[in-house]
């Protein structure tokens, strides 16, 4: 019930095509959905985050859509640069009570220039 | 500042040796975690500091000692590790442990143990 499912795990794109990674949760506590951006060396950065009551974000390149009754979220980028090849993970957070900040398993990805 | 700050970047150090790894955020943030994170693996909490009194502990071995000085500071104590401890340890912040939907990570330090 705490995991978080990330999928794919690897994903190859051509730059300025659309990168979409998908992750799926069981527990219907969490309530925060932040995705983190992580280059080689450097410890993960917050990109965007969304929560339950909105289906969608859009941040510049970056989408998060959510579907709160299939419990899935989904981070999108639009125009796919070199520059955001990086592993991506999915997070999942209970922001009452037990503390709990599930991180999926992770995405890598590579834009071809 | 919106920095959190590690050191050192990287270490080596034998199974006997004892060290620390360091961590300072000026942000303000009341909450401090350590994370260590295997390659090609997501982040996995360690420890969590909330107004620099230990709040979580996930069952890490006593190898591995936190302390958190002060609100700013979070410190990492190493002593008798084995090999599979090597990873990227990484430090983390946010405003606090029940708001910290945000977590802000250092770079990490890159631990070898031979």
């Amino acid at each position: 019930q705490q995991q978080v499912k990330q999928s794919p795990q690897s994903l190859i794109v051509q730059k300025g095509g659309i990168s979409i990674i998908n992750c799926a949760y069981e527990n219907t506590a969490f309530d925060y959905f932040p995705w983190y951006q992580q280059f080689p060396g450097k410890g993960p950065a917050l990109l965007i985050a969304i929560r339950p009551d909105v289906s969608e974000k859009k941040e510049g390149r970056f989408t998060i859509s959510f579907n709160k009754s299939a419990k899935q979220f989904s981070l999108h980028i639009m125009d796919s640069q070199p520059g955001d090849s990086a592993t991506y993970f999915c997070a999942a957070v209970t922001t009452s009570g037990t503390y709990k900040y599930i991180f999926g398993t992770g995405t890598r990805l590579k834009v071809l220039a | 500042d919106t920095e959190v700050t590690q050191t050192p970047k990287h270490l080596v150090m034998g199974m006997t040796n004892k060290k620390s790894l360091k961590c300072e955020q000026h942000m303000g943030h009341r909450a401090m975690y350590w994370y260590k994170q295997k390659a090609k693996k997501p982040p996995e909490l360690m420890f969590v500091y909330s107004y620099e009194k230990l709040s979580i502990n996930e069952s890490v071995p006593s190898r591995f000692s936190p302390e958190c000085p002060n609100s700013s500071l979070l410190n990492l104590h190493l002593h008798a590790l084995q090999p599979e401890d090597s990873a990227l340890y990484l430090c983390a912040s946010s405003q606090a442990e029940t708001t910290g939907e945000k977590l802000f990570f250092g770079s990490g330090t890159q631990l070898s143990v031979l």
